[in-house]
């Protein structure tokens, strides 16, 4: 089955304490992104990846850092936490797509962060 | 810059009618897609549909349908014979081939069905 699986799906931190949040695919997909979920505010881009080794900044990268080393993780790093980061997460991949790229994003189950 | 806007923060349907959420997006390009997101309460979000800008015919399916207005720049979404599995935050987005690694997304719309 097709899956992104991220974790933990709910974490509860206190401000400073570093975190990661993992995402993984088995869809073979070049492509992988993060997303935040805030009322009012929809999702907003963290980052992106286009490939091993090859990540940039979306939306709203501040206080955020990604790597990707292999093609079917791409963690979520949180250095240092501020409540400001309390948020829903969303990994995504997406498929080729036409001609255009423009694929369809598919996401992981998302994770719910409470920073205190 | 491209933004994408819902103004309906939440809407209510009664189970069997119709209902049409909407969506206006700002761009300057000419080539581009645009999708509608569902997420139940689950949190897991469902591309529901899905329309190229080149492509003059509005997407369907099945009870979920486009009317895609691109002078206008508007993008709504209509579902018909709601159905109590229909309620979900609908979120509407953009992506353009110029810039296909990015998607904007709307502010979301609570779609409330009534039994």
């Amino acid at each position: 089955e097709a899956q992104v699986t991220q974790n933990p799906r709910y974490l509860i931190t206190v401000t400073g304490k570093k975190l990661t949040v993992t995402c993984s695919q088995n869809m073979n997909h070049e492509y992988m992104s993060w997303y935040r979920q805030d009322p009012g505010l929809g999702l907003r881009q963290i980052y992106y990846s286009m490939n091993v080794e090859v990540t940039d900044k979306g939306d709203v990268p501040e206080g955020y850092k990604v790597s990707r080393k292999e093609k079917r993780n791409f963690p979520l790093i949180l250095e240092s936490p501020s409540p400001n980061q309390t948020s829903l997460y969303f990994c995504a991949t997406k498929t080729e797509g036409d001609y255009t790229g423009v694929g369809e994003l598919f996401f992981g189950e998302g994770s719910r962060l409470t920073v205190l | 810059a491209q933004t994408v806007t819902q103004s309906q923060p939440e809407m209510s349907v009664q189970e069997a009618e119709t209902v049409t959420l909407s969506c206006t997006y700002d761009t300057s390009e000419s080539d581009y897609y645009l999708f509608w997101y569902k997420q139940p309460p689950s949190r897991q979000m469902i591309l529901v549909i899905r329309q190229e800008a080149y492509k003059q015919q509005n997407a369907t399916e099945n009870r979920f349908s486009v009317n895609f207005q691109k002078a206008a720049k508007s993008f709504s979404l209509k579902i018909s014979d709601s159905q109590l599995g229909d309620a979900a935050m609908y979120f509407c987005a953009y992506s353009t081939r110029y810039n296909f690694n990015k998607f904007y997304f709307g502010s979301g719309t609570k779609l409330n069905v009534k039994p």
